[in-house]
């Protein structure tokens, strides 16, 4: 069966720590992978996709960076967080043809 | 580009009452279209989708939307409600001319569900 996992669940990180999100995605081949970021109340953002390995596409200019080593391994990165980086951070994929995202279980960052 | 509007930010409901939380988009390109739930400190769950065909799409838990595309439309609605379902329900669109399936999502509407 296909199933992602996305560690860790909650996260407290000091300003200006570095940060790595890592989400793994099982029982699939070439997925796209999406990280997303959810602030208190409100909707999604969407910060990066990946439709391959080493194939990363930004969003939104920030202070965070995503990589994809392997196929189904999508990495959230940042060298120095900032306050504003506190939220939900949602990994998820999909696949060509039938764009209906299956989540992760959410990182839930904050920096203090 | 395209753009999500839930009309509703929160819509408290009775037990075993009917439901339908709005959502209207826009796009200059045909577009899929989901609805999401998303219960307290989780991921979200893909309630249903439209790909095409038939614009009465039945999804999981009882919940149906129906596809306006002069309206461009994609309400959800349940016709008894639980109280189980109270939780943020989120809609979103996808345009079809790319491969990589970005969505862009509502703001999402809370439902509350009253015994």
């Amino acid at each position: 069966s296909q199933t992602i996992h996305q560690w860790p669940a909650t996260l407290v990180q000091p300003v200006g720590s570095p940060l790595s999100l890592e989400c793994t995605v099982e029982g699939t081949s070439n997925p796209n992978l999406y990280w997303y970021r959810q602030a208190a109340g409100r909707g999604l953002q969407l910060l990066f996709y990946s439709i391959g390995i080493d194939q990363i596409s930004s969003e939104v200019p920030q202070n965070l960076s995503a990589s994809r080593p392997q196929d189904r391994q999508f990495i959230l990165s940042s060298k120095k967080l900032l306050l504003s980086d506190s939220g939900f951070y949602l990994c998820a994929w999909s696949v060509d043809g039938d764009y209906g995202y299956t989540f992760g279980s959410g990182t839930r960052l904050t920096v203090v | 580009a395209q753009s999500v509007t839930q009309l509703d930010s929160q819509v408290p409901v009775f037990e075993e009452a009917p439901v339908e939380l709005r959502c209207n988009y826009s796009s200059s390109v045909s577009v899929y279209l989901f609805w999401y739930v998303q219960y307290p400190n989780q991921g979200l769950q893909l309630l249903l989708k439209y790909l095409s065909g038939s614009t009465l799409v039945k999804g999981i838990n009882g919940f149906e939307a129906e596809f306006n595309k002069s309206q461009t439309s994609f309400h959800l609605r349940k016709p008894s409600v639980h109280i189980s379902d109270t939780a943020e329900y989120f809609c979103a669109v996808s345009p079809t001319n790319t491969n990589a399936g970005k969505s862009t999502f509502g703001d999402g509407t809370t439902l509350t569900v009253k015994p």
